[in-house]
């Protein structure tokens, strides 16, 4: 079974300042790992994922995440928030050994964002 | 390319009714997938559907049942509604074991 557990159900922080988002992971088999945004009333947008290769993985919007095997994290950062920023971030894991991809998503992390 | 897309946006039901949701998959889009967000929370895997069959499901009871058409769309049915049926319900399109691209959602009330 896979599990995810998002700390902290709310980050806030200013306009330029470091934002970090933390996601643990639980899984069986080597995992495939997703950060995804959500905006208000809208449908879910992929950040960035990790399957295999490189650890660091670079995603859209200048947000980035480190796959860390001993540590089971997978934390997103992004070194100056923007005003639009502002959203709803969900970490999620799956795997192929079913034979399906099924995402498995953590409860979600609020990003504030002040002036 | 057209993304994903789903219909109604809102729906309002009453306890023990019946409703369908529907979902158009991107072009080139084979595989569509299910999911449930209740308010506060992440999305729940439904079911997914594969070349019109189903090919994985979550911890949801039978009375959530799919279709997919030749076509790659799909409905979401659920019968007899509960009050914790209330949630946005999430579609998302892929080729197999690749990128899920997600829809707007419909956003289901059950009084």
């Amino acid at each position: 079974a896979q599990s995810v557990t998002q700390l902290g159900s709310h980050v806030s922080v200013s306009e330029g300042a470091l934002v970090l988002l933390r996601c643990n992971y639980s899984s069986s088999v080597p995992p495939y790992l997703f950060w995804y945004v959500q905006y208000p009333n809208q449908g879910l947008q992929l950040l960035l994922k990790y399957t295999t290769g490189a650890t660091l993985v670079k995603g859209i919007n200048g947000f980035e995440a480190e796959f860390k095997k001993s540590e089971t994290s997978f934390h997103l950062t992004k070194p100056s928030a923007h005003m639009s920023d502002a959203a709803e971030y969900f970490c999620a894991v799956s795997a192929l050994n079913t034979g399906f991809q099924k995402l498995v998503f953590g409860t979600g992390t609020r990003l504030l964002v002040s002036p | 390319e057209t993304g994903v897309t789903q219909s109604p946006t809102h729906l309002i039901k009453t306890r023990g009714q019946q409703v369908t949701l529907r979902c158009s998959s991107q072009s080139g889009h084979n595989t569509v997938s299910w999911y449930q967000q209740a308010l506060g929370q992440g999305p729940q895997f439904i079911f997914q559907y594969y070349r019109e069959e189903e090919n994985g499901r979550g911890n949801f009871p039978p009375r959530f049942s799919g279709l997919q058409f030749p076509n790659y769309s799909s409905e979401l049915n659920v019968n007899a509604l509960e009050l914790d049926d209330s949630a946005l319900y999430l579609c998302a399109s892929s080729s197999p074991n690749n990128e899920q691209f997600f829809g707007p959602g419909t956003r289901l009330t059950v009084l």
